[in-house]
């Protein structure tokens, strides 16, 4: 347990569906990040918010959006994507962004599109 | 933020130490060195980090050599449980500073 949970675990979902993917921190931390982990790729940033304010958007298509509503909650909504677009979605926190602290991941969303 | 190279992969013996080398001829004196690994299917779980000095913990020890261009995760004695992707990354510690994962390297410990 790492403290950040991440709900559901799996989600299988049509390219015409709407689904959301959450994550919940317990450590107390101002930064969240969301990551794309696609079948033999490296881990890919997606998004970041510090202090509940998006302060990064690494060229992710807006077929993904996410939100923050406070600094223990993010969320990455989805809606009309593309199959290759399964992967695995992590979200992860720290401290705060940039810090030399250390980001704890959740286990991840195991996505499938169909 | 400075390139890191590890080897692909390694095998080690379980109850021996695990040695993963990793190479960071670029970095920038401002530059910690940061260890993390995945098991397979799950979340990165942070291990270690260090900037000169050498650091221990629970987990493992981290060498940095001298010149900083290189350095050494140990898990002085691997389990089965510690067969994982270990990836050495380095950056600043400034806001807008990213965890970039490269390649990485899969250890395997066999019994």
């Amino acid at each position: 347990e790492t403290g950040v949970t991440q709900t559901p675990r799996h989600l299988v979902m049509g390219m015409t569906n709407k689904k959301s993917l959450k994550c919940e921190q317990h450590l107390g931390h101002n930064a969240m990040y969301w990551y794309k982990q696609s079948a033999k790729k490296p881990l890919e940033l997606m998004f970041v918010y510090n202090f509940k304010e998006q302060t990064e958007n690494n060229s992710v298509p807006s077929r993904f959006s996410p939100e923050c509503p406070n600094s223990s909650h993010l969320f990455l909504h989805l809606h009309t994507l593309q199959p290759e677009d399964s992967a695995l979605y992590l979200c992860a926190s720290s401290v705060r962004d940039g810090s030399y602290n250390e980001q704890f991941f959740g286990p991840g969303t195991r996505l499938t599109v169909l | 933020d400075a390139k890191t190279t590890q080897p692909p992969s390694m095998d080690c013996a379980e109850g021996r130490a695990a040695n993963l080398p990793c190479n960071h001829s670029t970095i920038s004196g401002n530059e910690y060195v940061y260890w993390y690994r995945q098991i397979h299917s799950q979340g990165p779980q942070y291990i270690i980090h260090g900037l000169k000095n050498n650091e221990t913990n629970e987990m493992a020890s981290l060498i940095i050599t001298e010149d900083r261009k290189s350095s050494t995760l140990i898990l002085p004695h691997a389990t089965l449980r510690d067969t994982a992707v270990y990836y050495c990354i380095v950056r600043v510690s400034i806001s807008g500073s990213r965890l970039t994962f490269g390649e990485g390297t899969q250890l395997t410990v066999n019994p």
